[in-house]
Parts: structure tokens; C-alpha cells; sequence
């Protein structure tokens, strides 16, 4: 079943703009990951936040974590044409599990229009 | 390093037939593996846990003598599409988890496998 769920499902900015997608998610986590999808290809891992930390950087990347709201949020700040994909939010289905598969949430198709 | 590579890449088959697809780590051993499928548009689902020397765990209402999964090594799992029809046409994307087991469920996933199924 899917846990996350992002919003917006779709998103068109102009280049140079700030994006902002959101992810939320039902039961206990002990951290949860963001994914870039381009079309038609595989997965790329952006970043992983632990449930322990609030806040997340990585270059142009912004990831904030609200345990109280079980909720995610992704931020690209001033965005490129590249940055062209679908994010995903990704959750470990069982807490303290090293074996446990992702639950994926429904993406957020992001359009940067140069 | 932590590289998962998928072959084919790409697969166009005729209705009736069976594809294999394979899932490899490239550089470092793999003691689970999971299957997803991804609908065009649509977010990935997990089809199956493939664990390495026995049985895979599957997915409520995902068939097993349809999606034959084997983990036989460390480095290698197989799903095999059996008797496919075009609604398995699809994507379907393994990844791996690091046998050394990182604890925060770090998995690297494949480039995937798109299967057009005539």
C-alpha cells in the first residue's frame, strides 16, 4: 500500500524558481529518503533523513521532517531546466527492520520551463 | 560504488512468452533484493522480496507462478515474467540491499527494465 503521499502531484515552475513538494505518511518511521525520477528511468537517491533530524541540505537541496505531522517536505531552490522529473518520498515499511522494502508515495512530476 | 545494473534495459516480446529479467550488484553483495513494478505515471509498488538462497516473499496480489523470482548468489536475482500478456507490460526496477548492512535502510536501485509486452 502506499504511504506517502506527495503534493502536488504536479508541479511547473519557471527556471529559477523555488520548488516545493510536500510528502506525508501514516505510521512510524525511523527516517525517510527522497528519489528523482527522470522519464523512463531508474531511480536516483537525493537524500535520507533520519527521524531524529528536523532539517537537511544537500547543495540546491532542502529536505524538512515534522515527525509530529508525519510529514516531508522538499525544497529545489532556483531550478534549472534539469531538474526536470518525478520526486518521490520513500519510507522503510517496518521500523527498525534492515531487510524491509520502501513504500513509495505517488510523486510530485516536476516541469522546469526554461 | 553500491552500482545495481539491470539487463535488458529494454524488452518487446510477443504475447505468450516468458522474459527473464536479471538484477545485479555489481560491487558489493547483496543479501536482499526487492522487485518493484511502476505503471506509466504512477509510483513504484513492490512486487517482491527476493532473499538470497531461499524462497522470495511476495506481495498480497501478486502472483508467484506468474513473477518467478530467484536470488541464487549474493550478486544476482532473476524475475521471470512467465506466459506474459500485454497488462504486464510495465517497468519493472529492482534494488539491493548492502549486505553489510547499513542501518538506515539504504537500498541502490537499478536503471530498470521497461517490458512491452505485443
Amino acid at each position: 500500500s502506499q504511504q506517502g503521499e506527495e503534493d502536488p502531484q504536479a508541479l511547473s515552475i519557471q527556471e529559477g524558481e523555488n520548488a516545493t513538494m510536500n510528502c506525508s505518511y501514516k505510521t512510524s518511521i525511523n527516517n525517510l529518503q527522497w528519489y528523482r525520477q527522470n522519464s523512463g528511468r531508474g531511480l536516483v537517491h537525493l537524500i535520507l533523513i533520519r527521524s531524529n533530524e528536523r532539517e537537511k541540505h544537500s547543495g540546491r537541496l532542502r529536505v524538512t521532517l515534522d515527525t509530529s505531522k508525519k510529514s516531508s517536505s522538499l525544497l529545489i531552490t532556483a531550478s534549472r531546466a534539469a531538474d526536470t522529473a518525478s520526486y518521490f518520498c520513500a519510507t522503510p515499511r517496518k521500523i527498525n527492520s534492515g531487510n524491509t522494502p520502501l513504500v513509495f508515495g505517488k510523486g510530485t512530476r516536476l516541469s522546469v520551463i526554461a | 560504488g553500491a552500482v545495481v545494473s539491470q539487463h535488458p534495459s529494454r524488452v518487446i516480446c510477443k504475447s505468450g512468452t516468458s522474459v527473464k529479467i536479471e538484477c545485479r550488484s555489481l560491487d558489493f553483495q547483496a543479501t536482499t533484493m526487492f522487485w518493484y513494478r511502476q505503471f506509466p505515471k504512477q509510483s513504484l509498488m513492490l512486487m517482491a522480496t527476493s532473499n538470497e538462497g531461499s524462497k522470495a516473499t511476495y506481495e498480497q496480489g501478486v502472483e508467484k507462478d506468474k513473477f518467478l523470482i530467484n536470488h541464487a548468489s549474493l550478486t544476482l536475482s532473476t524475475l521471470t515474467v512467465t506466459s506474459a500478456h500485454p497488462e504486464d507490460s510495465s517497468f519493472y526496477i529492482c534494488s539491493a540491499r548492502h549486505r553489510g548492512g547499513y542501518s538506515y535502510n539504504e537500498q541502490f536501485f537499478g536503471p530498470g527494465t521497461r517490458l512491452t509486452v505485443l
